[in-house]
């Protein structure tokens, strides 16, 4: 079956680093994408990995491992606006995004 | 204004009534997707289209139906209620041809079936 695991909660400090975990099984590969969501509003694409590493885009950046069916968002400078939750999705063979539950991330001063 | 539109913006409704949840996009994605998002469960795709006059089943298209006469807009109808479709749904589109497949959500409807 088709499925993605990541943390349901994480806190940390405000100004601090935080990296949020994601593991994902699907029929297929075409990409992973992290977007953040925050309450009550849609969800807003952060970015997108189709090969191993790391792509880095101001505080946040993304890691791939397609070998082991691993990402991660990382976050610096954390700031109080960044409180939302974190979803991970996988594109699977037909181009379906299969989500993950989301991972909420709550910033303390 | 580019983007994605929902309406209405939230809903009650009598379980039993028919429902269509309108979404318009204007910028001329070929691809459409209706999701729901419920507590602690990740976005679920309700039904998609790839580009005009064509459309798929998603992961949960029981009780749902849609259409896509045309490029821009993809309505979804829930054609007799239940409970169990209190949810917020999402609508989202995306350009398949060339680029990374990014989704661009619209607001969203929240729904309330009693």
């Amino acid at each position: 079956g088709q499925n993605i695991d990541q943390p349901t909660e994480m806190t940390a400090t405000e100004g601090a680093i935080v990296q949020i975990n994601c593991t994902y099984q699907t029929s297929g590969f075409n990409g992973l994408f992290w977007y953040q969501q925050h309450a009550g509003e849609a969800p807003t694409f952060l970015s997108y990995n189709v090969l191993d590493g790391l792509e880095e885009k101001g505080r946040f950046s993304s890691f791939l491992s397609r070998s082991k069916g691993y990402s991660y968002l990382l976050l610096k400078e954390l700031q109080m606006k960044d409180s939302a939750s974190y979803l991970c999705a996988a594109m699977d063979s037909n181009y379906q995004l299969i989500w993950g539950a989301g991972t909420k991330l709550i910033i303390k001063p | 204004i580019a983007g994605i539109t929902q309406a209405p913006t939230s809903q009650i409704l009598a379980a039993g009534r028919r429902m269509t949840l309108r979404c318009t996009q204007d910028m001329r994605h070929n691809a459409m997707y209706w999701y729901r998002q419920d507590l602690g469960l990740g976005l679920r795709l309700i039904h998609y289209s790839n580009t005009a006059g064509t459309t798929g089943k998603g992961e949960v298209p029981d009780g749902y139906s849609v259409s896509r006469a045309n490029t821009d807009d993809f309505p979804l109808t829930l054609a007799s209620a239940v409970p169990s479709q209190t949810s917020v749904y999402f609508c989202a589109s995306t350009e398949t041809s060339g680029g990374n497949n990014e989704q661009f959500f619209g607001p969203g409807t929240r729904l309330t079936v009693l």
